[in-house]
């Protein structure tokens, strides 16, 4: 079946500490995004990729950096420059005509 | 910016009644999508609107996209259990597939 996998569902990392969360779609979808959703709150978007090798700033970029090296393959590293790490990470692809996103599981990270 | 708001953000209502959440653009959409995240779960993607005054629906789910295409509308009829969580809208951003997420609107059926 086809979908994305984001790995692993719970991460927890002490504080100063890279991270780097994982995603992987086999649904031939050329764009791919990083939300990040805090409590009872919205989505807002980290980064985002159009095509491979290729990528920009989302709303909330600072303290997070991506590769898209692969189409399938969309990794997000937290950096220890973001100030207030601690959140639900989702990944999500959608096609060239814009039909949808496709969400991931999540990832819930939780830095100590 | 662009901002998408939805109103309201939380609403309780008893099983059986119904529910509706608004969604405004502060600029006009090219198309509005709408998506359903279940407590502790993913956002899912339930439909796209994309002609002026277009009105879809699914079962008990209506969906409706604004003459002026900057705003939307989900109604639930005869609200069950399983239609607890957080409804979302999305509208573009122009000249990219980035897609501007609403506030949410939070849902809970009392039994």
């Amino acid at each position: 079946d086809g979908g994305i996998t984001q790995s692993p569902k719970y991460l927890f990392r002490k504080e100063g500490q890279n991270v780097t969360l994982s995603c992987e779609q086999n649904l031939n979808h050329d764009a791919m995004y990083w939300y990040r959703q805090d409590p009872g709150q919205g989505l807002r978007l980290i980064y985002y990729s159009q095509i491979v090798n290729d990528f920009q700033k989302g709303d909330i970029a600072e303290g997070y950096s991506v590769s898209r090296e692969k189409k399938e393959s969309f990794p997000l590293t937290v950096t220890s420059a973001q100030k207030n790490p601690t959140a639900f990470y989702l990944c999500a692809s959608s096609p060239w005509d814009r039909d949808g996103y496709t969400f991931g599981s999540g990832t819930r990270l939780t830095v100590v | 910016g662009q901002q998408v708001m939805q109103i309201p953000q939380y609403q309780h209502v008893q099983e059986g009644e119904d529910f509706t959440t608004y969604c405004n653009s502060s600029t006009t959409l090219s198309n509005i999508q709408w998506y359903k995240q279940r407590p502790g779960g993913h956002p899912v993607f339930l439909i796209q609107l994309v002609k002026s005054g277009e009105v879809k629906k699914q079962k008990r789910l209506t969906f409706q996209f604004g003459e002026a295409k900057k705003n939307s509308s989900l109604h639930i009829t005869a609200t069950q259990t399983t239609d607890v969580g957080t409804y979302f809208c999305a509208g573009p951003t122009s000249g990219t597939y980035k897609y501007i997420f609403g506030t949410g609107t939070r849902l809970k059926v009392l039994a």
